[in-house]
């Protein structure tokens, strides 16, 4: 069964580091999404992308943060300098439709920053 | 303001016990309400979609239902393995895609 994989599963960092987190999606999949879900809190909307363009994003989403899907394959998020606030579990999702709920997750990638 | 609120936070359940997870929403334009089950430590897996007040949805010991203003997911008859968090999550419409607003989850622990 396709699965959508992420890594790494969990990364250390000091803040003021960049972290880059990656993403197979399903790859009949046309759109793609970054989550987050901070410990003990719901899971939050990050961004959307769609077309080799972000299509939304939440105000969570600052300059801090960028996504891209650099080989038709991966898509990835980067956080430029990492604080504190960053540390929780991000969820890449890909779905087959434009507008669906029906999202398929990957395992998500822990990211802790000291 | 888009909003989804679960209840209860917690529940524990003895295997064979029947109960309700209830989810209530706050949205203008319902897209869509949906289902996911969270296992510790993963990514959430889709259970269910409900679009409209009446529509239910059954799989296995599940079953969602929907009305204006919530949403309840049955469990009959749980089993261990049914112990997750279960969130609800509301479809928004934004740009080219959709987007999910979900509640904080309910935790269900089955003993056996």
């Amino acid at each position: 069964e396709p699965e959508v994989t992420q890594t790494p599963s969990h990364q250390v960092t000091q803040m003021g580091q960049e972290v880059i987190l990656r993403c197979v999606p399903i790859s009949n999949h046309l759109y793609f999404y970054w989550y987050r879900q901070i410990l003990g809190q719901k899971v939050e909307f990050l961004v959307s992308f769609y077309n080799n363009e972000i299509s939304e994003k939440s105000e969570i989403f600052d300059d801090q943060f960028s996504v891209e899907r650099p080989d038709g394959s991966n898509f990835t998020l980067k956080i430029r300098s990492t604080k504190l606030e960053d540390s929780a579990m991000y969820f890449c999702a890909s779905s087959p439709d434009r507008v669906t709920g029906e999202l398929f997750f990957g395992e998500g990638s822990r990211l802790t920053v000291l | 303001e888009d909003q989804v609120t679960q209840s209860p936070e917690a529940l524990r359940l003895q295997e064979g016990e029947s109960s309700s997870l209830n989810c209530s929403y706050t949205v203008s334009g319902l897209r869509g309400l949906f289902w996911y089950r969270q296992d510790p430590g993963k990514g959430p897996e889709f259970l269910f979609t409900l679009y409209s007040a009446g529509e239910e949805k059954e799989k296995e010991r599940l079953k969602a239902t929907l009305t204006k203003k919530e949403s309840f997911l049955h469990i009959t008859a749980p089993k261990p393995e049914d112990s997750a968090t279960y969130l609800c999550a509301v479809l928004i419409y934004s740009g080219n895609t959709g987007k999910l607003i979900f509640g904080q989850g309910t935790t269900l622990q089955v003993k056996p």
